[in-house]
C-alpha cells in the first residue's frame, strides 16, 4: 500500500470557520486527490494535483481550495465551512492506480 | 443518468455461496476499469483492475463486456470477511481522473 496519510482524523467545527485538512505521502507520486465520500454518493472528486503547484477543479469544488508547494504534501482548505460539507474526506495519490489515505471525518455545526 | 451506475445492495449471502453483481458505466471510451474495495468506516482499496480478456485472482473474478458497457464481479466460495463494500471505478478520460459507482454492499452470512 502506498504510504499516505492524513491529519486530523476526526474534526468538529463550526458553521463559518476556516478548516485545512493534510495529506502527505511518502510515495513520490506525482498526481494527488481530494475525495469526499457522503452516503449515496461515490466518491466525488473535489480536487486534484498534477504537480508542485499545478492543481484544477474536479466536480464538487465550490467552496475548497487546495495547494501543493511539495511533491508529499497536498492541503485541502475549506475557506469557510458550511454544515453541507460535513462528510468523510479522502486524499489518494496515484501509482498505477489511486492509493487512499485513511479519511478524515469532518462535522460541520 | 449516472457515469457509473451499481445495486446498492445489500445482497445477503450465506457462507460458501458464489455472489455476483454488475456495475454499468456511461462513457464509451474509458479505458481503465477497476474494483476497489471498501470496509465500514475505512478507505477504498484495490481489489482488482478489470482487463478485457477477464482476469482471475484467487475467488475473485472480474470481467468487462465493452459492448453492453459493463464489468461484473464474481466471488466464489464465499467468506465473512469478504463482507464489504464494493466500488465500480471507470477513468474518465486521459488525465487520471476516476469515476466510482457508489458502492454495492455484500454481507455474507454464517
Amino acid at each position: 500500500d502506498a504510504g499516505i496519510t492524513q491529519s486530523p482524523r476526526h474534526k468538529v467545527t463550526e458553521t463559518g470557520t476556516p478548516v485545512t485538512l493534510r495529506c502527505h505521502q511518502t510515495e513520490n507520486h506525482r498526481y494527488m486527490y481530494w475525495y469526499r465520500q457522503d452516503p449515496g454518493h461515490g466518491l466525488r472528486l473535489i480536487h486534484y494535483s498534477y504537480g508542485v503547484k499545478d492543481t484544477d477543479k474536479g466536480e464538487v469544488s465550490d467552496g475548497y481550495s487546495v495547494s501543493r508547494s511539495k511533491t508529499e504534501d497536498f492541503l485541502l482548505t475549506l475557506e469557510s465551512a458550511t454544515s453541507s460539507q460535513t462528510s468523510v474526506y479522502f486524499c489518494a495519490s496515484r501509482g498505477d492506480t489511486q492509493y487512499f489515505g485513511p479519511g478524515t471525518r469532518l462535522t460541520v455545526l | 443518468r449516472k457515469e457509473v451506475e451499481q445495486d446498492p445492495g445489500p445482497f445477503n449471502v450465506p457462507e460458501g455461496a458464489t455472489v455476483a453483481f454488475n456495475c454499468t458505466y456511461s462513457n464509451s471510451a474509458s479505458q481503465s476499469f477497476f474494483w476497489y474495495r471498501q470496509d465500514c468506516r475505512k478507505e477504498p482499496k484495490l481489489l482488482m483492475s478489470v482487463y478485457s480478456s477477464g482476469n482471475e485472482d484467487g475467488r475473485f473474478t472480474a470481467q468487462l463486456n465493452r459492448a453492453s458497457q459493463y464489468i461484473s464481479l464474481l466471488i466464489r466460495d464465499s467468506k465473512l470477511s469478504d463482507s464489504a463494500t464494493y466500488l465500480c471505478v471507470v477513468n474518465k478520460d486521459s488525465n487520471y481522473q476516476l469515476i466510482w459507482g457508489a458502492g454495492t454492499k455484500l454481507i455474507i452470512k454464517p
